[in-house]
C-alpha cells in the first residue's frame, strides 16, 4: 500500500490553475522535503519540484510547490494541453527507510 | 549533460533472474547515488531501492529485501539492479534515476527497461 494519497484525478480547462494534494505522515512528509514529478504518456518521469517548493532549471514557474504539515501540494497555473500527464509526490520515509511515492494523479485538460 | 542509458527489454520465465543495467555519463558518478524504481503497466511508481554515493551501501525496499541486489561498477560509471525469482507479477518498466542529493530527491532518470516475465 502507498504511504503518500493523492487524488486519482483533477481536471480544468486551459489556462486555469489545478492543485494536487499529497497527504502522508509525520514519518515522511512532516519530517522530510518532498518532490514531485511529471510522467507524460509513454514516458519517463521528470523532476519538477524539488526541497517542497524548488524548481530544477528549465521547469517554468507556472509550477509551484508547498508544505505545510504532513501534507504538500502542487500547482499549476496556465494550463496547458501539454500538461496532460501523471504527477506524484514522492519523499523518505523515516520509519520504512525507503523512499515513497504518492498513488499518482492524472491531470486532465479540458 | 548528465545522461543513464539503460539496457534493452527483456523476456524471462517465472523464476528466472534479470539484471539490467544503467550507464551514466556527464557527471561524476561516485559523487551521487542512484536509485531503482519499477512501474507495472498502469501502475504508479514503485521504489525498489539505492545505492549510496561514495561507499556502496545500498538500501532496498522490504517488499524486494531479498530477491533485489543493487551494485554498480564505479570504472564503467553503471549501475545495476539485479531481480531474481521473477514471478508474472514483476513484469514492469525499471527505471533507474540519480539521486539529486541531500534531500532525496530523483533529478534525472533513465529511458526505463520493459521487463516482461511469462511463461
Amino acid at each position: 500500500q502507498s504511504v503518500l494519497t493523492q487524488p486519482p484525478s483533477v481536471s480544468a480547462a486551459p489556462g486555469q490553475k489545478v492543485t494536487i494534494s499529497c497527504s502522508g505522515s509525520s514519518s515522511n512528509i512532516g519530517n522530510n522535503y518532498v518532490s514531485w514529478y511529471q510522467q507524460l504518456p509513454g514516458t519517463d518521469p521528470k523532476l519538477l519540484i524539488y526541497d517542497s517548493n524548488e524548481r530544477p532549471s528549465g521547469i517554468p514557474d507556472r509550477f509551484s510547490g508547498s508544505k505545510s504539515g504532513t501534507s504538500a501540494t502542487l500547482g499549476i497555473t496556465g494550463l496547458q494541453t501539454g500538461d496532460e500527464a501523471d504527477y506524484y509526490c514522492g519523499t523518505w520515509d523515516n520509519s520504512l527507510s525507503a523512499y515513497v511515492f504518492g498513488t499518482g494523479t492524472k491531470v486532465t485538460v479540458l | 549533460q548528465v545522461q543513464l542509458v539503460q539496457s534493452g527489454a527483456e523476456v524471462k520465465k517465472p523464476g528466472a533472474s534479470v539484471k539490467v543495467s544503467c550507464k551514466a555519463s556527464g557527471y561524476t558518478f561516485t559523487n551521487y547515488a542512484m536509485h531503482w524504481v519499477r512501474q507495472a503497466p498502469g501502475q504508479r511508481l514503485e521504489w525498489m531501492g539505492w545505492i549510496n554515493r561514495g561507499n556502496p551501501y545500498t538500501r532496498y525496499s522490504r517488499k524486494f529485501q531479498g530477491r533485489v541486489t543493487i551494485t554498480r561498477d564505479t570504472s564503467a560509471t553503471t549501475a545495476y539492479m539485479e531481480l531474481s525469482r521473477l514471478k508474472s507479477e514483476d513484469t514492469a518498466v525499471y527505471y533507474c534515476a540519480r539521486d539529486g542529493g541531500p534531500h532525496w530527491f530523483l533529478d534525472f532518470w533513465g529511458q526505463g527497461t520493459l521487463v516482461t516475465v511469462s511463461s
